[in-house]
């Protein structure tokens, strides 16, 4: 069965820091991956697609960019940490257009 | 202009009454919509998916409706329980959106009480 693994859970940082999270899935191959943020009350925010390996699309112009290194790894970066970055990141994985997106647990990011 | 609306923005039940939340799109042309149960610090998870032609879908307790005439579609909670309590999240595809984009709303915070 398919699986797919975020880290860390959590993660402190102060502003001006770099910043890089990993996302990792099993048990397919080729899939769509997806990076979101999802603030307070809000919905989920598409920040980052990719079909394949270096393969990335940005939906919104932000302080954050994404890199596909092999086909089942995505990964979420900055250079310079905002306070704005402060929210909750998920990574999400699909396999043809159309099915479901499944979603990792998540990472909860504080800038102090 | 978010084209997912959801209502109520939070409720709150009585263990082991029913609930109904409402999904409102603008999202043309439409592909699929999908009920997602996110809990607290999680990821969200699907609960159900329905494409054009279908108007309802059940999983368990939970029972989707759906009406592409009019845009809108409702997630009934059947005699709810404690574990129910949780985020839930409407989300439309494009009929466009060749890669799978989705359209997401801002979700129901469902709380459950004894």
């Amino acid at each position: 069965s398919q699986t797919i693994h975020q880290w860390p859970a959590t993660l402190v940082q102060p502003v001006g820091s770099p910043l890089s999270l990993e996302c990792t899935v099993e048990g397919t191959s080729n899939p769509n991956l997806y990076w979101y943020r999802q603030a307070a009350g809000r919905g989920l925010q598409l920040l980052f697609y990719s079909v394949g390996i270096g393969q990335i699309s940005s939906e919104v112009p932000q302080n954050l960019s994404a890199s596909r290194p092999q086909d089942r790894q995505f990964i979420l970066s900055s250079k310079k940490l905002l306070l704005s970055d402060s929210g909750f990141y998920l990574c999400a994985w699909s396999g043809r257009v159309g099915q479901p997106q499944h979603f990792g647990d998540g990472t909860r990011l504080s800038i102090l | 202009k978010n084209q997912v609306e959801q209502s109520p923005q939070s409720l709150i039940i009585l263990e082991g009454k029913n609930c109904t939340l409402q999904c409102n799109y603008t999202v043309s042309p439409f592909s699929n919509l999908r009920w997602y149960k996110q809990d607290t610090g999680r990821g969200p998870v699907s609960l159900t998916i329905m494409t054009f032609s279908e108007n309802t879908k059940s999983n368990g307790r939970y029972t989707a409706t759906l009406d592409a005439d009019t845009k809108q579609s409702s997630l009934h909670i059947t005699a709810s329980q404690l574990s129910d309590s949780a985020s839930y999240i409407c989300v439309v595809t494009g009929a466009t959106d060749s890669w799978g984009k989705l359209q997401f709303g801002a979700g129901t915070q469902v709380v459950v009480t004894p």
